[in-house]
């Protein structure tokens, strides 16, 4: 099975200050088709789930651009360039090209 | 609009049987990848289950053999049967299109 591990667990930023999370795979995500399926997702408190970022670097419909996401490989990274009060949640990150495997997620609060 | 509603969460006694239900609406069904994923309370994501555009299904190890999906395209409803459920089954359970689309989860608690 392949492995994500996110760091930080744990984030605290200022508002306006950037914010970066890591996310790693035990094993290289390209696919046979040349895609590698990584998504992120953010979930508010109380709310489900929500796709931010797909295929490592595209946004989904109604994204802000203060979201962004890189990366290729193993190794990838969401960053958000101007941490607003909305942005509070946990963060995933999830791998589909082997199957299904999310991270352990990381909570972002303001400070 | 896309709308996901999910129901029949319950509590359950270990071994007990539960189906949960998804009705969706303003898309068709078979053009698109389903899915179910639960969260353990104050835990993460897994994705439990997958309902292709053509019917066939992949399950996660965890829950195959004892969980089913399908669905109805008359009634625009997905469902996640289950059955000989587990402690550790006991989560909030999500129906989902593409990972774009989810619905607000159902509580399933296993316990005696």
């Amino acid at each position: 099975d392949v492995v994500m591990t996110q760091s930080p667990l744990s984030l605290t930023v200022a508002l306006g200050q950037p914010a970066s999370i890591s996310c790693r795979s035990s094993q290289s995500l390209v696919y046979s088709d040349g895609n590698t399926y990584l998504s992120w997702f953010q979930q508010r408190p109380g709310q489900s789930p929500r796709r931010l970022i797909y295929q490592v670097s595209n946004r989904n419909s109604g994204v802000p651009d203060r979201f962004s996401g890189s990366g290729s490989g193993t190794d990838f990274t969401l960053k958000i360039s101007r941490v607003e009060a909305d942005d509070v949640g946990v963060y995933y990150c999830m791998q589909n090209t082997h199957w299904y495997t999310f991270g352990q997620g990381t909570k972002l609060e303001i400070k | 609009e896309v709308q996901l509603v999910e129901s029949g969460g319950d509590l359950v006694q270990p071994g007990g049987s539960l189906r949960l239900s998804c009705v969706v609406s303003g898309f068709t069904f078979g053009n698109h990848w389903m899915y179910w994923f639960r969260q353990p309370p104050g835990k993460g994501l897994v994705w439990v289950s997958r309902l292709n555009g053509d019917g066939s299904a992949i399950y996660a190890d965890s829950v195959k053999g004892r969980f089913t999906i399908s669905r109805d395209d008359a009634k625009n409803t997905l469902y996640l049967q289950m059955n000989s459920l587990r402690g550790e089954d006991t989560a909030v359970y999500y129906c989902a299109r593409d990972f774009s689309d989810w619905g607000q989860g159902t509580m399933v608690t296993v316990s005696s």
